[in-house]
């Protein structure tokens, strides 16, 4: 089972650079999430979405965009890469409103 | 509107003692609560969840969390901890569409 997969892993970026993370879960679950993990911050909401084609602003969204345009990907942008953007980003999917949520393995992101 | 407190950032403890990280939550629709853990260098995964019926959920590896609706509490209990135990542990409450999570309760078991 793949269940929920990120790409890459680990990346290195210089300021000022883009780069894009990508998501894809094979359980078709329509609500789909991007976190980023900071030492002593917890789970950080950057953007989410409600299904295919719908994207939505979460706690920490400056600095980031996404695209959902088939139900099974989810894709983190950022434009302009920051040293503040260097953390452990997670993608997460749920079937509905109220159920597990199923995690990727992270990408570590540093951003020199 | 819903919100998770984990009153704990960290635990320590000695192999085979008894622990407790402690979670508490509020929210405005019914109430779905799960602990996750993550293991050094992973992603979550879920250890327990309520959804209804028996206030005491377990899992498979000895864990088990009480939901107690007065006290607005899911702490997650173990009688007797193992060094394999050391993780980080997240308390997360549903209900609506997007699950909202606590800052994380690292446990450290010492031998």
């Amino acid at each position: 089972n793949a269940g929920v997969t990120q790409t890459p892993k680990f990346r290195v970026l210089k300021t000022g650079q883009s780069m894009t993370l990508l998501c894809a879960q094979d359980m078709n679950h329509e609500y789909m999430y991007w976190y980023r993990q900071d030492p002593g911050m917890g789970l950080r909401l950057i953007h989410y979405s409600v299904g295919e084609g719908t994207t939505a602003k979460g706690e920490v969204p400056d600095g980031y965009n996404v695209s959902r345009l088939k139900k099974q990907n989810f894709l983190l942008g950022l434009e302009s890469a920051a040293p503040s953007q260097t953390s452990v980003y997670f993608c997460a999917s749920t079937r509905g409103g109220g159920t597990e949520a199923f995690f990727g393995q992270g990408t570590r992101l540093t951003v020199v | 509107a819903q919100s998770v407190t984990q009153l704990d950032s960290q635990v320590p403890v000695f192999e085979e003692a008894p622990v407790e990280l402690r979670c508490n939550y509020s929210s405005s629709v019914s109430v779905y609560l799960f602990w996750y853990v993550q293991y050094p260098n992973q992603g979550l995964q879920l250890l327990l969840k309520y959804l209804s019926g028996s206030t005491l959920v377990e899992s498979i590896n000895g864990f088990e969390a009480e939901f107690n609706k007065s006290q607005t509490s899911f702490h997650l209990r173990k009688p007797s901890v193992h060094i394999s135990d050391t993780a980080e542990y997240f308390c997360a409450v549903g209900g609506s569409y997007i699950p909202t999570f606590g800052r994380g309760t690292s446990l450290i078991v010492h031998p």
